[in-house]
């Protein structure tokens, strides 16, 4: 079966740092995404993880450990604009779909 | 506009009726793909599609929806018989050829069945 599970809400503060976890339990694996959502908009592409380590893009990075089935993604220097829905998915085997976890709320206040 | 765009941005339909929903991906984009996005859910994978091929199918909950893509560009998403569990958010997404690693999504068609 497929299962990402992922913290249903997060809060912090402007310029703190923030690290959502993600553990996925899947019948394949063909890389790790994470994509952020705005409240009644299209999900964005944040970060693609398919080998063990940390991948670092400007204020976000995001780490794999594929042995754990274990994932975060960390943002730095919190900004007000970073308050989302946070999404965790996995791609099967085949590449044809992205299978995603409920999302994480995460609320940035100031 | 460069990116995905779909339509209707919003649907009312009654109980029973049938309703069918477009994707225009970005031009020159192989794959796209359909999910199905409750409330407070994340995305559910439905359909996909190669060019014209519809390769994975497994997602669609049922026989009564029906996607297509006939000349591998635009796509079409029908629900015949729409129930109220159909209440959703539609989001279609392409990307460049099968294994890119960015899906661009587009704004979704949020369907409401009464």
């Amino acid at each position: 079966g497929q299962n990402i599970d992922q913290p249903t809400e997060m809060t912090a503060t402007e310029g703190a740092i923030v690290q959502i976890n993600c553990t996925y339990q899947t019948s394949g694996f063909n890389g790790l995404f994470w994509y952020q959502q705005h409240a009644g908009e299209a999900p964005t592409f944040l970060s693609y993880n398919v080998l063990d380590g940390l991948e670092e893009k400007g204020r976000f990075s995001s780490f794999l450990s594929r042995s754990k089935g274990y994932s975060y993604l960390l943002l730095k220097e919190l900004q007000m604009k970073d308050s989302a829905s946070y999404l965790c998915a996995v791609r099967n085997q085949a590449g044809t779909a992205l299978i995603f976890g409920k999302g994480t709320t995460l609320s940035v206040s100031s | 506009g460069a990116g995905v765009s779909q339509s209707p941005r919003y649907k009312v339909a009654k109980r029973g009726q049938d309703v069918a929903l477009r994707c225009d991906p970005i031009s020159g984009h192989v794959s796209l793909f359909w999910y199905q996005q409750a409330l407070g859910q994340g995305p559910e994978f439905l359909t996909y599609f190669q060019n014209e091929a519809q390769l994975d199918k497994s997602g669609l909950p049922s026989d009564r929806f029906f996607a297509e893509r006939p000349e591998g560009s635009v796509s079409t998403l029908k629900i015949q018989r729409t129930q109220q569990e159909d209440s959703a958010v539609y989001l279609c997404a392409s990307s460049p050829r099968g294994l890119a690693i960015e899906q661009f999504f587009g704004p979704g068609t949020r369907l409401t069945v009464l």
